[in-house]
């Protein structure tokens, strides 16, 4: 039963602390992206990444949150310094998308990562 | 910032009725996306529609489309108390932008 891993599922941390975020997408899968929820917005795509490449984070503050994919079984969310508007859920997803095709068919998502910032 | 507005943003029916929440978008798309997230879960593909589709059915679920006013619909028949969730539209823009809507948070009661 493929499914996409998040880890940590929750994480306590304080103000000026750097998080990392970590995702294993479905393995054969080539595209990425980060999401996060507030009740306030909802949902916002923060980053998304085609066989390894970031195509558009645009949606992600670039001052402190950066993302990666060091290979093609994990990527990675690190916000430094955290502060306390960042507490909210992150999810990672993951897709397949054959050349040519849009990127965004069908995600398959984690179960989020729950971080507060205190 | 979210493109799609889900309409109503709660619902609350009886085991067996249908279930009919709408999406409203702002831009032309290429294709529209129906999620649904269980409390404390990570979202769950339900369907997609493109946008020269009209109408697609998945089981007990049917997406209608209608990209004139922008609007699209998913209509659950029957519903189970499984069905409690909220439910988001996802839209792809030209341009490959993605944005999810709002959510209508769906409460079906045994």
């Amino acid at each position: 039963d493929a499914r996409v891993t998040q880890t940590p599922r929750d994480k306590v941390t304080e103000m000026g602390q750097e998080v990392t975020m970590r995702c294993q997408p479905i393995l054969g899968h080539n595209t990425v992206f980060w999401y996060r929820q507030t009740m306030m917005q909802g949902l916002e795509l923060l980053a998304y990444f085609r066989n390894r490449a970031p195509l558009d984070d645009s949606g992600m503050p670039k001052d402190r949150f950066s993302a990666e994919m060091p290979d093609a079984t994990l990527a990675t969310l690190k916000i430094q310094p955290s502060e306390p508007r960042d507490s909210a859920v992150y999810f990672c997803a993951s897709g397949l998308v054959e050349d040519g095709r849009s990127s965004y068919n069908e995600q398959f998502f984690g179960p989020g990562t729950r971080l507060t910032v205190l | 910032s979210q493109q799609g507005e889900e309409d109503p943003q709660a619902l609350s029916i009886q085991e067996g009725e249908n279930a009919t929440m709408n999406c409203s978008y702002k831009t032309s798309i290429n294709n529209l996306q129906w999620y649904r997230q269980n409390s404390g879960r990570g979202l769950v593909h339900l369907i997609l529609i493109r946008s020269n589709e009209r109408e697609k059915h998945s089981g007990r679920l049917r997406v209608t489309l209608d990209t004139s006013k922008k609007s699209s619909s998913l209509l659950i028949t029957a519903s189970r108390a499984a069905d409690t969730a909220s439910y988001f539209c996802a839209t792809l823009r030209t341009g490959n932008q993605f944005y999810f809507g709002t959510g209508t948070s769906l409460t079906v009661i045994p």
